[in-house]
């Protein structure tokens, strides 16, 4: 166990819809980065955020936002949802300040866009 | 930009098999490097790392060393065994101003009793 922990664990729903996922880093890290793994794409990086505030995206759609609040826990917002949508998405923290530190996963949230 | 190249799998081995799976980054930088599983339906795990040259990271039995002459990470294991069974993935993070892991596509490998 990581100690990141991801809600939901599985998420069904349909095209044109709004999901949010949430994701909730180790204790003390500040920290939090988002990825997707799909079949095609397999593992990329989307966006990253360090104590509250965004520090880097990566190859995430305008459709899609993410946030992290004062309580350090993290939201990834995905709209106007499409078929291609749907993967895994992990979140991973880590303490945060040192780019290359280590990353702790949490279990995932399964996406289907019906 | 940043990429790291992984051995094409699947690979199929019998238990106490050497294992090897050879893992190569691009040398721009001085990046730290990962190797992660992820095993059946679960999510990613850190399974060793290195942060610099010579550095040998080890876990559960797997050990990889940091290679900056030949830009390569590779993981290998004495003795593989049922339990090993799942998906590896190699990550350098090269920090800069993104700090994120670069994935290769994933090694899979299946250890046949």
């Amino acid at each position: 166990d990581s100690g990141v922990t991801q809600t939901p664990k599985h998420l069904i729903t349909a095209t044109g819809q709004r999901v949010t996922l949430r994701c909730s880093p180790r204790s003390g890290d500040l920290s939090v980065y988002w990825y997707q793994q799909s079949l095609d794409q397999g593992l990329q990086f989307l966006i990253h955020y360090y104590n509250g505030e965004e520090r880097a995206k990566g190859n995430i759609l305008e459709r899609f936002s993410a946030q992290q609040f004062p309580d350090l826990h993290s939201e990834l917002n995905l709209s106007s949802l499409e078929l291609g949508d749907s993967a895994l998405y992990f979140c991973a923290s880590s303490p945060g300040g040192v780019l290359q530190e280590t990353q702790y996963f949490g279990p995932g949230t399964r996406l289907l866009v019906l | 930009g940043n990429s790291v190249t992984q051995m094409e799998g699947p690979v199929t081995l019998s238990e106490e098999a050497f294992l090897t799976i050879n893992c190569t980054y691009t040398a721009t930088g001085y990046p730290s490097l990962f190797w992660y599983v992820q095993y059946p339906g679960e999510g990613l795990q850190l399974l060793l790392k290195a942060t610099k040259a010579d550095d040998k990271g080890s876990n559960k039995g797997f050990e990889a060393t940091y290679r900056k002459e030949t830009t390569s990470f590779h993981l290998e294991k004495g003795s593989v065994q049922v339990s090993d069974s799942a998906v590896y993935f190699c990550a350098p993070n090269y920090g800069g101003s993104q700090g994120n892991l670069i994935f290769g596509k994933g090694t899979k490998l299946s250890v046949k009793p």
